[in-house]
């Protein structure tokens, strides 16, 4: 069955820190990605990854960084979180053509004090 | 630009009662076009897509069908039940040869039994 987990649930952090967010995918997809969550606005795309320490620039890249540094990891890090930054983050991992289906991990739900 | 619109909810049903959800969305080429769904506490997951104009994506029920004319793909379904309450969200691929996905901002649907 196809799986993808991310490392936290629940996360709370203090301005200023550094977080990471954890992605892991057991499907060996290509595509990976890093989008965040919210009321009203729906999904919004981070970042994205097409392989191994290859990414792209979603929508909203300012204020995170990613690392992919293994096919089935993908991380994505917040230099200094705000509290702008609270939010719903979803990972999803596909294959690489046009039309595959994005398989997304349960969400980790971030808030920033 | 490229975008993707979906009626605002909350959708508030009966059982069995019949459900449209409309979704349009603008684009300079033919997109693949989707819905995903969203669970109480869970990542989305891929209820049914299409890749071509005509095109009827079908699943539990659900249906789709991507019309080149109105630029829309309407999800409908002809009875719903109660565990069909979820956000249900539209989306459309970039084009190209990336799946990267642009999203409506969901519909919340609850069935009341």
């Amino acid at each position: 069955d196809v799986k993808v987990t991310q490392s936290s649930r629940y996360l709370v952090k203090r301005t200023g820190e550094k977080v990471f967010l954890e992605c892991v995918q057991d499907m060996d997809h290509e595509n990976m990605f890093w989008y965040r969550q919210d009321p009203g606005l729906g999904l919004r795309l981070i970042y994205f990854s097409y392989d191994v320490k290859m990414k792209e620039k979603g929508d909203i890249p300012e204020g995170y960084s990613v690392s992919r540094e293994k096919k089935e990891r993908f991380s994505l890090i917040l230099e200094s979180a705000s509290t702008n930054q609270t939010s719903m983050y979803l990972c999803a991992s596909s294959l690489p053509l046009s039309t595959d289906t994005q398989y997304f991990g349960p969400g980790t739900r971030l808030t920033v004090l | 630009g490229n975008s993707v619109t979906q009626m605002e909810g909350p959708v508030t049903l009966s059982e069995e009662a019949f459900l449209t959800i409309n979704c349009t969305y603008t684009a300079t080429g033919y997109p693949s076009l989707f819905w995903y769904v969203q669970y109480p506490g869970e990542g989305l997951q891929l209820l049914l897509k299409a890749t071509k104009a005509d095109d009827k994506g079908s699943n539990k029920g659900f249906e789709a069908t991507y019309r080149k004319e109105t630029t829309s793909f309407h999800l409908e379904k002809g009875s719903v039940q109660v565990s069909d309450s979820a956000v249900y969200f539209c989306a459309r691929n970039y084009g190209g040869a990336t799946n990267k996905l642009i999203f409506g901002t969901g519909t919340l649907l609850a069935v009341q039994p």
